[in-house]
C-alpha cells in the first residue's frame, strides 16, 4: 500500500499570503490529522476528520482552517501567513478515530515565510 | 489536560550499549501509548504502541511497557546501532470513559539520540 502523501514537499511564501496545503491517506483510511512541527513549540495537534466532519481542533488562530473532501483527502490553509508560521506540517491517517488506532504520518510539508 | 514528559536529551551512546528514554504521562481518561521514531528530512514513524495496562509494545529490538501505577512508558534497547540515531517521540492518544475516543496525538518533547561507532 501507498503511504501517506503530502504536497508540496517544499513552501516559500511571504508574510501576509495564503498557503494550502494537501494530504492524501492511506487507501481505506478514513480519518486525517494535521500537526505543526516546530523547534520550538515540539509537535502540536491542528485538526482531526473523519468522513468529511472536524472531531477535534488544536489551540491554533482562526487563519488555521481545514477540510476533508469524500475521498478522504484533506487541505489545510493558512491565511495571512506570519513568520511564526514557519514550520514542518505532518499529515496522518488512521483507519478510523479511535485512540487506539495507529497514525500513519507523511513526509511533510516544510513552509518557511519570509 | 493530558501530557507528556520525556526525559532530557541529547542522548549519546556507543555502539552496542544500553538504551533508556523516560517517558511519563497524565491523561484523563484511558490512554493508549506510542513511541515514533523521526530521521532527518522524515516524517515520523511508529515504532511500537500498547493499549492498555501492561501491555508490551515491542518492535526490531526497541521495548516498552505500559505501567498504569507509575503512569510511565520507558523505551529500552538492549543493543543499540548506528543506524539507531534519530529523534524518538512519546506520544498518547486518549478515549474518555463512556464517551469518545479521539485520535488526536499528544507528544512529548523529543528525544535525540546518536549513536557513535
Amino acid at each position: 500500500k501507498a503511504g501517506v502523501t503530502q504536497t508540496p514537499r517544499y513552501l516559500i511564501k511571504t508574510r501576509g499570503q495564503q498557503v494550502t496545503l494537501s494530504c492524501s491517506p492511506i487507501s481505506g483510511h478514513r480519518s486525517v490529522s494535521w500537526y505543526q512541527q516546530t523547534p520550538g513549540q515540539g509537535l502540536q495537534f491542528l485538526f482531526e476528520y473523519f468522513s468529511e466532519t472536524q472531531r477535534n481542533k488544536g489551540n491554533f488562530p482562526g487563519r488555521f482552517s481545514g477540510r476533508q473532501f469524500s475521498n478522504s483527502r484533506s487541505e489545510m490553509n493558512v491565511s495571512t501567513l506570519e513568520l511564526g508560521d514557519s514550520a514542518l506540517y505532518l499529515c496522518a491517517s488512521s483507519p478510523t478515530v479511535s485512540s487506539t488506532d495507529t497514525q500513519y504520518f507523511g513526509p511533510g510539508t516544510r513552509l518557511t515565510v519570509l | 489536560g493530558n501530557s507528556v514528559t520525556q526525559m532530557e536529551g541529547p542522548v549519546t551512546l556507543s555502539e552496542e550499549a544500553f538504551l533508556t528514554i523516560n517517558c511519563t504521562y497524565t491523561a484523563t481518561g484511558y490512554p493508549s501509548l506510542f513511541w515514533y521514531v523521526q530521521y532527518p528530512g522524515e516524517g515520523l514513524q511508529l515504532l511500537l504502541k500498547a493499549t492498555k495496562a501492561d501491555d508490551k509494545g515491542s518492535n526490531k529490538g526497541f521495548e516498552a511497557t505500559y505501567r498504569k501505577e507509575t503512569t510511565s512508558f520507558h523505551l529500552e534497547k538492549g543493543s543499540v546501532q548506528v543506524s539507531d540515531s534519530a529523534v524518538y517521540f512519546c506520544a498518547l492518544s486518549d478515549r474518555i470513559a463512556g464517551g469518545t475516543s479521539y485520535g488526536k496525538l499528544t507528544f512529548g518533547q523529543g528525544t535525540i539520540l546518536t549513536v557513535h561507532p
